[in-house]
């Protein structure tokens, strides 16, 4: 069966430092999405991404992130300089034609 | 932020017994619901959704009714299993908007 497929699992990084997180998205699907749970919290929104472009973003999402689509399976999120309540489990998902969005194993952040 | 609540942060059940977990939701403007199940360091797993045109959807031994008025969804799990225990997640979204909200998740467990 198809899943979304998330590298690294664990990213360890001093604050201030470059992270990429990487995701491989379910072959056909053309949806993509980045959430982050803070531990003991919800599952929080930050990016849609269709069609090689930001479709939506929450208030989370702000000049720190971006989010690109390299090639034809890579799906990426950068967060340009890390603060230490960027500490979170980040989940990558996405969607075919219908509305359920299928999500990855998540990779854990911690910013020290 | 509390458009998606789940008010029991947890729930046991007997094995072969039915389950049932809650959600209430305060945005009038969410039409499509899902049901996520989350074992400890994985990704939430796609269980079954349910469009606000339904009151019922069906899935092999998971159903989720929809009470519009009410602003309330809930799963039945029938019969329950010991593989069933998890912490399992409501979400909801707007038809046209990518963005799913979650609720904090109830956790189950399966008493054998």
């Amino acid at each position: 069966e198809p899943e979304v497929t998330q590298t690294p699992s664990h990213q360890v990084t001093q604050m201030g430092q470059e992270v990429i997180l990487r995701c491989v998205p379910i072959s056909n699907h053309l949806y993509f999405y980045w959430y982050r749970q803070i531990l003991g919290q919800k599952v929080e929104f930050l990016v849609s991404f269709y069609n090689n472009e930001i479709s939506e973003k929450s208030e989370i999402f702000d000049d720190q992130f971006s989010v690109e689509r390299p090639d034809g399976s890579n799906f990426t999120l950068k967060i340009r300089s890390t603060k230490l309540e960027d500490s979170a489990m980040y989940f990558c998902a996405s969607r075919g034609q219908h509305y359920e969005q299928y999500f990855g194993p998540g990779t854990r952040l911690t910013v020290t | 932020d509390q458009q998606v609540k789940q008010n029991s942060p947890s729930l046991s059940v007997q094995e072969g017994r039915i389950s049932i977990l809650n959600c209430d939701y305060t945005n009038s403007m969410f039409d499509y619901f899902l049901w996520y199940k989350k074992y400890p360091a994985e990704g939430p797993t796609f269980l079954i959704s349910i469009s606000s045109i339904k009151d019922k959807n069906e899935d092999g031994r998971f159903t989720v009714f929809l009470n519009k008025s009410a602003k309330h969804l809930s799963l039945h799990i029938v019969p329950s299993q010991p593989g069933d225990s998890a912490v399992y997640f409501c979400a909801a979204s707007v038809y046209g908007n990518e963005k799913l909200t979650f609720g904090t998740g109830t956790r189950l467990t399966i008493i054998p």
